[in-house]
C-alpha cells in the first residue's frame, strides 16, 4: 500500500500567490514524522518543513508553512507568496517509527511551476 | 562548509561493467543512505546504514552493493545484475534521533547505460 500519497502532478501559480500541495499518508504507528523537500531541476533535494505527529501547532518555517490534519493523515505543505525560484519539485515524505526502522519513504511529487 | 559530496555527477555504464558512486559527508552523521530516482518519479531506497560496518537493504537492493567502512563514506556499486541502472542516485545522511530525524542530501549522480 502506498504511504505517502500526493495526488497532484502538477501545479501552476501565480508569482506572489499562494499555493498549497496536497500530501496524504497512511500510518498505524502512534509516533512518526512527517517532511517537504524541494527538488529544483539541478536535481538536489533541499529539505523544506518538518511536522512531528505529537507537535500540537503546525510547523512554519519562512514562506513555508505545514497544515497538519491528524485525524486526516493530511499534511499539506503551503507556500505563501510564491516566488519565481519556488518552480520545483515538491516532495511530501514520512519517517515512521522502530517497526519499520526509521526508514523514510517518500510520494511520487509535484511540479510546481510559478508565473510572472 | 560542511555538507555531502557525491562523485562524480554524471557516470557512463557499459554492459556488463560494475561502476562505484562515491558518497561523502563531512557532517558526523552516524546514518547514511542510498536512494534511486526514475523521471518524474518519487525516490526509493536502496540500501542505509546506521553505524560504520553495518548496512540493510532498502526496497530495491537488488543489482546493488554497498560498504560501509568508514563514517564518512558510504559508496554505492552498481553491478552488471542491475539491468536496467539508468537513474538519478541520491545519498543522504543524518543523525538518528527517531522519528523527527532529518535527512540531509547530496547533489546527486546521474547514471546512463552507453
Amino acid at each position: 500500500a502506498q504511504k505517502i500519497t500526493q495526488t497532484q502532478p502538477g501545479m501552476f501559480v501565480q508569482e506572489k500567490e499562494a499555493v498549497t500541495l496536497d500530501c496524504t499518508y497512511d500510518t498505524s504507528d502512534q509516533s512518526y514524522g512527517l517532511f517537504w523537500y524541494k527538488q529544483p531541476s539541478s536535481g538536489e533535494m533541499i529539505f523544506l518543513i518538518y511536522q512531528g505527529s505529537y507537535d500540537e501547532q503546525n510547523a512554519t518555517e519562512g514562506r513555508y508553512s505545514l497544515n497538519f490534519q491528524k485525524a486526516r493523515k493530511s499534511a499539506n505543505l503551503v507556500i505563501s507568496a510564491s516566488q519565481l525560484g519556488d518552480s520545483a519539485m515538491y516532495f511530501c515524505a514520512m519517517r515512521e517509527g522502530p517497526s519499520n526502522d526509521y526508514k523514510l519513504s517518500f510520494g511520487a511529487g509535484t511540479t510546481v511551476t510559478v508565473r510572472a | 562548509d560542511g555538507g555531502i559530496t557525491q562523485s562524480p555527477k554524471y557516470l557512463f555504464r557499459k554492459e556488463g561493467q560494475n561502476v562505484t558512486l562515491s558518497c561523502e559527508q563531512n557532517l558526523n552523521h552516524d546514518a547514511m543512505y542510498w536512494y534511486r530516482q526514475d523521471p518524474g518519479q518519487g525516490l526509493r531506497l536502496i540500501y542505509y546504514s546506521q553505524i560504520v560496518n553495518d548496512f540493510q537493504k532498502g526496497d530495491i537492493a537488488e543489482g546493488y552493493s554497498v560498504s560501509r567502512e568508514k563514517k564518512e563514506s558510504f559508496p554505492l556499486t552498481v553491478t552488471s545484475a542491475q539491468k536496467n541502472p539508468t537513474a538519478f542516485y541520491l545519498c543522504a545522511s543524518s543523525t538518528p534521533t527517531g522519528a523527527m530525524e532529518t535527512q540531509y542530501f547530496g547533489p546527486g549522480t546521474r547514471l546512463l547505460v552507453l
